[in-house]
């Protein structure tokens, strides 16, 4: 049972311009929503996280948002550069629960174009 | 500094051979975990661990065996191995239950053919 569905599989920016990944849960006891950036050939690695008490994170140019009522939260790559070519997972758990269990999406092939 | 270990990086086998995966990590982490990678289906957990000694069953466990008699080690066995788990897997690591940043291996691509 996929309780994290993401969108779209893939997507094509130019550089400079801005991408948007989306997800969605089902199980309204997750509190904490990671995403995590994967380059080819390497092993995913944390990227920016939010907790549901906070609408918005942002760091640099990659933004979290979240929106509780519609259990909905994106991810936004401003100024989107070919360096960000990677693979991008959202994720949940309930935080606490013993080990942490992420559970992922299907993740997101971002290519931006020069 | 080495952070999450995985060995092999390839391997490919034949229905019904066995195999073993090792991840070592060395960050003194209390949680290990491993999952597996397909296209469209993201990553997901098979076992994991949350100290040494102990072991936990997550979200896709049947034709896998696990083990965590030391640490820093976390094995992963297919003791019969079928076409269906060809996948990249990957281990993880994270230091505690409040603490959810998993650091992750660089991954094994496993074919079974």
């Amino acid at each position: 049972q996929q309780q994290v569905k993401q969108s779209p599989q893939s997507l094509i920016v130019q550089k400079g311009g801005i991408s948007i990944i989306n997800c969605a849960y089902e199980n309204t006891a997750f509190d904490y929503f990671p995403w995590y950036q994967q380059f080819p050939g390497k092993g995913p690695a944390l990227l920016i996280a939010i907790r549901p008490d906070v609408s918005e994170k942002k760091e640099g140019r990659f933004t979290i948002s979240f929106n509780k009522s519609a259990k909905q939260f994106s991810l936004h790559i401003m100024d989107s550069q070919p360096g960000d070519s990677a693979t991008y997972f959202c994720a949940a758990s309930i935080l606490g629960n013993q080990g942490g269990k992420l559970i992922f999406g299907q993740g997101t092939e971002l290519s931006v174009k020069p | 500094n080495a952070g999450v270990t995985q060995t092999p990086k390839f391997r490919v086998l034949k229905t019904g051979q066995s195999m073993t995966l090792l991840c070592a990590q060395d960050m003194n982490h209390e949680y290990m975990y491993w999952y597996r990678q397909d296209p469209g289906m993201g990553l997901r957990l098979i076992h994991y661990s949350v100290g040494e000694g102990t072991t936990a069953k997550g979200e896709v466990p049947d034709g896998y065996n696990v083990s965590r008699l030391k640490k820093q080690n976390f094995l992963l066995g297919l003791e019969s191995a079928a076409p269906s788990q060809t996948s990249v897997y990957f281990c993880a690591s994270s230091g505690h239950s409040t603490n959810e940043k998993l650091f992750f291996g660089s991954g094994t691509q496993l074919s079974v053919l």
